[in-house]
């Protein structure tokens, strides 16, 4: 079964450095997300992208976020500089019409602890 | 604004009983709901969506109610199982595909 793949899984830093998550989707899922979640929360939306454009990024922190999928495929996530508050998992997810709803599908996520 | 929460947030049920979680939405405008499960270390795992025009929808050992009148979802799982343990998200889903998540219940699954 196809799945969302992303890396790295686990990421350690230190305030101030900057730091990226690759991901890439499924294969033929035109949406991609990018979500963060806090410890005991729900994911939260960070950025949505059909194919390469984005479409929604209201909840980007973009002064330090930024985030790209260049060829409509796989998306690369960025922090410069990463600060105490950025620790969380980081999930990508990704998305094709089934039924009339959006099955979104995520991917393991990307730990960063930042110190 | 848009808010969706869970009234309980951890359940213990023995296993072999059935289970039921509860989440309460507060905006009327979505398009549908969405139940995702998630265990330790990995990403949300989808289990069963409904319309906001339904208000039942069964899939395997799950069942999903919708009350609109009183803006409340829950999700129904049948003779538990150990590895159901896991934390359940409802999610509200609005036009344009975005998704607002709640805060999460822990089910746990005593054997």
């Amino acid at each position: 079964e196809a799945e969302v793949a992303q890396s790295p899984r686990y990421k350690i830093t230190e305030k101030s450095q900057a730091v990226a998550f690759w991901c890439d989707p499924i294969s033929g899922h035109a949406t991609l997300y990018w979500y963060r979640q806090i410890l005991g929360q729900g994911p939260e939306l960070l950025v949505q992208f059909q194919d390469e454009s984005v479409v929604d990024d209201s909840q980007l922190p973009k002064d330090r976020f930024s985030a790209e999928r260049l060829k409509g495929v796989d998306s690369t996530l960025k922090i410069q500089p990463a600060e105490l508050g950025d620790s969380a998992m980081y999930l990508c997810a990704s998305s094709i019409r089934q039924g009339g709803t959006y099955e979104q599908y995520f991917g393991p996520g990307t730990r960063l602890t930042v110190t | 604004g848009e808010s969706v929460g869970l009234h309980l947030p951890t359940l213990s049920v023995q296993e072999g009983d059935n289970s039921i979680i509860n989440c309460a939405y507060s905006n009327s405008a979505s398009d549908y709901f969405i139940w995702y499960k998630q265990e330790s270390g990995k990403g949300p795992q989808f289990i069963i969506d409904i319309r906001s025009n339904m208000d039942k929808r069964q899939g395997q050992r799950v069942t999903v109610l919708l009350n609109k009148t009183v803006k409340h979802l829950s999700l129904q799982i049948a003779a538990t199982q150990p590895g159901d343990s896991a934390v359940y998200f409802c999610a509200e889903g609005f036009s344009g595909n975005k998704l607002v998540f709640g805060a999460g219940t822990i089910l746990r699954v005593k054997s």
